[in-house]
């Protein structure tokens, strides 16, 4: 089973940042957490991911929770484009029986115009 | 990251055959899994492709339905057997570690329908 839970759908308006939420309690301290989105029709695309620092690269940024038990993914100025499914994901990095990506239902951005 | 290529992209099968998905990486990468979307839902881990030796399977999938097979660090392949309409998904391949990849990358899927 997903580690991760999120909200099934959330909107936003074009411009604005979008803030997605996501409750990882159960995280290990060796475990990442990933975010990644799939819009329409293809494969899941890469945005970010941290262990525990917040992290920022051009796409976004992830603030995690000091407990790491939570964290949120911010798209600063959220475009049409951005409109998909986003998925958050907890998993190890290194090898071994945890290195896989198991996907929960995720967060269905609908950024509006 | 990664660059991989998936074949075919979609296919229409007859119930009862076989079809192979191939995944080619442009390098060498560490891990190789493979996905199955049904229409409207996320993403089941099928399996992860061992190079060499059997794939390792998740609960609920088993080798006779999904062999696989990956005889080396850039390439492997996914049978879907003895088809019924309740195999139409999206299969994906992913990929994780390696010099020339970042995180885990996906490819961009074969649409496989079952009639």
């Amino acid at each position: 089973d997903a580690k991760t839970t999120q909200p099934p759908s959330m909107d936003c308006a074009e411009g604005r940042a979008a803030n997605l939420p996501c409750n990882h309690s159960t995280i290990s301290g060796n475990e990442y957490v990933y975010w990644y989105r799939q819009i329409h029709s293809q494969g899941p695309q890469y945005i970010i991911h941290g262990l525990k620092n917040n992290e920022t690269n051009e796409m976004a940024s992830l603030i995690i929770t000091e407990d790491r038990k939570s964290s949120t993914l911010i798209l600063p100025h959220a475009t049409l484009r951005d409109t998909a499914v986003y998925y958050c994901i907890v998993s190890g990095s290194y090898g071994g029986a945890t290195n896989k990506l198991i996907f929960g239902t995720g967060t269905l951005l609908a950024v509006q115009p | 990251s990664a660059v991989i290529s998936q074949k075919p992209s979609r296919d229409i099968c007859q119930r009862g055959t076989s079809l192979t998905i191939q995944c080619q990486v442009d390098s060498q990468v560490t891990m190789m899994f493979w996905y199955r979307q049904q229409p409207g839902q996320s993403l089941t881990l099928i399996a992860t492709a061992n190079q060499g030796s059997e794939a390792t399977y998740e609960s609920g999938f088993v080798i006779d339905k999904f062999p696989i097979s990956r005889p080396n660090l850039t390439f492997s392949t996914l049978t879907v057997s003895n088809m019924s309409p309740e195999d139409s998904s999206i299969y994906l391949c992913s990929v994780w570690g390696g010099l020339a990849n970042y995180g885990y990358t996906f490819g961009s899927g074969t649409r496989l329908t079952v009639v």
